[in-house]
């Protein structure tokens, strides 16, 4: 089955403790994307990437870093998370590049206390 | 740097009335992409609107992209129970050196609850 997965699913941390979300897909999709959403704000991407070590910004990349080693996976990594990160995270991926369908995660929710 | 703006927050329809949400960008778009997410879901495709002034329909839905390629609509003609959700717009920006498919602007999204 053609998906894209996430883990964890949900996770409760505190400031300061290093975390990664992992992000897989088995679709040989090259573009992947990280957003997060909050309330009011929709989805807003942190970091995108066009293909293995492509990576890039996107509105909101300050305190995350992420890595595209592998064509399947885009891990997102917390290096010093904080209570303002806490937020539902969501990856996407695509055929190639943004302009085309993207397939969603089941999302992250992640609490930072 | 691009917004997109999406109006309105909120809908609340009796099951038969229409809904329509619309969306405006600050800048041209290249193309701009539709998503319903259901409650505790996750962003499902619906469609993506490349011209300008393209008319594009699923079954009760109306898509459209303005002829200056800022703004765009999504319409539910006699909204069912099993529309309810979060509907979101994604705009890709228009480059001249060629656009970057690259990043993705989303609105703010509409939550659409439908009472039976």
């Amino acid at each position: 089955e053609a998906q894209v997965t996430q883990n964890p699913r949900y996770l409760i941390t505190v400031t300061g403790k290093k975390l990664t979300v992992t992000c897989s897909q088995n679709m040989n999709h090259e573009y992947m994307s990280w957003y997060r959403q909050d309330p009011g704000l929709g989805l807003r991407q942190i970091y995108y990437s066009m293909n293995v070590e492509v990576t890039d910004k996107g509105d909101v990349p300050e305190g995350y870093k992420v890595s595209r080693k592998e064509k399947r996976n885009f891990p997102l990594i917390l290096e010093s998370p904080s209570p303002n990160q806490t937020s539902l995270y969501f990856c996407a991926s695509s055929l190639s590049t943004g302009g085309y369908e993207q397939y969603f995660g089941p999302g992250t929710r992640l609490t930072v206390t | 740097g691009q917004q997109v703006m999406q109006i309105p927050q909120y809908q609340h329809v009796q099951e038969g009335e229409d809904f329509t949400t619309y969306c405006n960008s600050s800048t041209t778009l290249s193309n701009i992409q539709w998503y319903k997410q259901r409650p505790g879901g996750h962003p499902v495709f619906l469609i993506q609107l490349v011209k300008s002034g393209e008319v594009k329909k699923q079954k009760r839905l109306t898509f459209q992209f303005g002829e200056a390629k800022k703004n765009s609509s999504l319409h539910i003609t006699a909204t069912q129970t099993t529309d309810v959700g979060t509907y979101f717009c994604a705009g890709i920006p228009w480059s001249a050196g060629g656009t970057s498919y690259g990043k993705l602007t989303f609105g703010q999204g509409t939550i659409l609850t439908v009472h039976p």
